[in-house]
């Protein structure tokens, strides 16, 4: 059981945007900021997101990050055949003292 | 271009000691935390821990009484040892340099653990 929730899939056809969730709580998401990695098949995760909306050099600004109190969402508009991969959330979490992962969101492009 | 390079025995029998090595090639090695990252099969990640290069440390307190992490600077290596390892622990473990806006991940090391 993850400490932040990821709705395990999500689905969405070519061009179009889709919103990926992450929910957890005032000790993790709603004091701190919140990191997006892609995990394409067989392969390491990349980072897409880091403080909460910035992106790293080379990830195309289709893709951006918010946070809502204690919620985060990843957006991804003109979706591409290639976007098709497991999202990770991570935090960190004050409670807990550790960084803490959602469950991963299976991004599946109809 | 940075490149991770891990290495470690991939076979473990239950009880024995899980230990890897990461090394950093073609960057910096100061100014970044090294953290180790494992993945279940079929599952999510999870944070074992993480250390910068003056040694100082977090673990994940599920893990901290059998995770040892450590650095060599002299040859930018990084280190793992997970104790008393059992089936659960059977994952492709991550190193990975973080700092900011920069997170280069190794290729993963499948470690299985079986008797």
């Amino acid at each position: 059981q993850s400490v932040l929730t990821q709705s395990p899939s999500a689905s969405q056809t070519p061009g179009q945007r889709v919103t990926i969730s992450c929910s957890g709580s005032g000790s993790n998401i709603g004091n701190n900021y919140v990191y997006w990695y892609q995990q394409l098949p067989g392969t390491a995760p990349k980072l897409l997101i880091y403080s909460t909306n910035q992106r790293p050099p080379g990830v195309p600004d289709r893709f951006s990050g918010s946070k809502s109190g204690t919620s985060a969402s990843l957006a991804i508009r003109e979706l591409r055949s290639e976007d098709e991969a497991d999202y990770y959330c991570a935090t960190w979490d004050d409670s807990l003292s550790a960084q803490v992962f959602g469950g991963g969101t299976k991004l599946t492009v109809l | 271009q940075v490149h991770l390079q891990q290495w470690g025995a991939g076979l473990l029998k239950p009880s024995e000691t899980l230990s890897l090595t990461c090394g950093v090639y073609g960057g910096s090695f100061s100014n970044y935390f090294y953290n180790w990252i494992r993945q279940p099969p079929g599952q999510g990640l999870e944070w074992i821990g993480e250390i910068n290069h003056s040694g100082n440390t977090n673990y994940n307190p599920s893990l901290k009484s059998r995770v040892t992490m450590s650095v060599d600077t002299a040859k930018n290596q990084c280190f793992l040892n997970l104790t008393s390892v059992t089936a659960a622990d059977t994952a492709v473990y991550y190193c990975v340099r973080e700092n900011d806006a920069v997170s280069d991940w190794g290729q993963g090391t499948l470690v299985t653990v079986s008797s």
